[in-house]
């Protein structure tokens, strides 16, 4: 079975560095792209950032550039986002979904279970 | 700047055959992909590319595309597709990815 597994929920305080993971099993890991997406409390989903989990090739949607960091660590099959100080703001639910399909016609599929970011102080 | 938009809200009576649309420049040229997402829940993708369905999606969802809209069909609406449906393609460049706003879907 195709799974990702994010980690656990988080509570941080403003300006704390935080970092959440996503690991994937069931199938080669290398071959496919990882997204991940943040909803905030009441809100749409959002499209944060793509990376390749092949060869490190990251991109991120102007929304989210140079607010968090993602990577991949081949040999744990496992993504990451990264924040190095988290605000009020960040507080939301992320998700991490696998990407595939071409340019013309791609998709998220699977998605991991969501990981609750709450940041207060 | 690139976009996709969606009505906030629908309804539809049990049994009837509701239309879900998601329109943008973009979708001209990329197919939209469709996410069903229930509170409390991680969304589950329920169509993709021209009109596939994962396994497990019942076939009274299907998908259409015409010009700068796509749409979500469910024919013959379930209670328990009440849910929030959420378009996603890419930006009108190709480069980046963009959901749609979302739609809740009431089920009377």
């Amino acid at each position: 079975e195709v799974q990702l597994v994010q980690s656990g929920a988080e509570v941080k305080k403003p300006g704390e560095s935080l970092i959440i993971s996503c690991k994937g099993s069931g199938y080669s890991f290398t071959n496919y792209w990882i997204g991940w997406v943040r909803q905030m409390p009441g809100k749409g989903l959002e499209y944060m950032g793509i990376i390749y989990a092949h060869d490190s090739n990251t991109r991120y949607s102007p929304s989210f550039q140079g607010q968090v960091t993602i990577s991949v660590d081949k040999s744990s099959s496992t993504a990451f986002l990264q924040w190095r100080s988290v605000k009020a703001s960040d507080t939301a639910m992320y998700y991490c979904a696998r990407h595939g399909g071409t340019t013309a016609e791609s998709w998220f599929d699977p998605w991991g279970q969501g990981t609750l970011v709450t940041v207060s102080s | 700047s690139s976009e996709l938009t969606q009505d906030p809200a629908v309804s539809v009576a049990l049994g009837q055959t509701v239309r879900i649309t998601c329109q943008g420049d973009s979708l001209r040229s990329y197919s939209a992909s469709w996410y069903q997402q229930k509170p409390g829940q991680a969304p589950v993708l329920v169509i993709y590319g021209k009109n596939n369905r994962p396994s497990g999606i019942p076939d009274r969802f299907s998908a259409s595309s015409s010009g700068n809209t796509a749409s979500l069909t469910i024919t013959g609406a379930q209670a328990e597709d009440e849910a929030d449906y959420y378009c996603n393609s890419r930006d009108n460049n190709g480069y980046h990815l963009m959901f749609g706003e979302g739609t809740k879907l009431t089920v009377l």
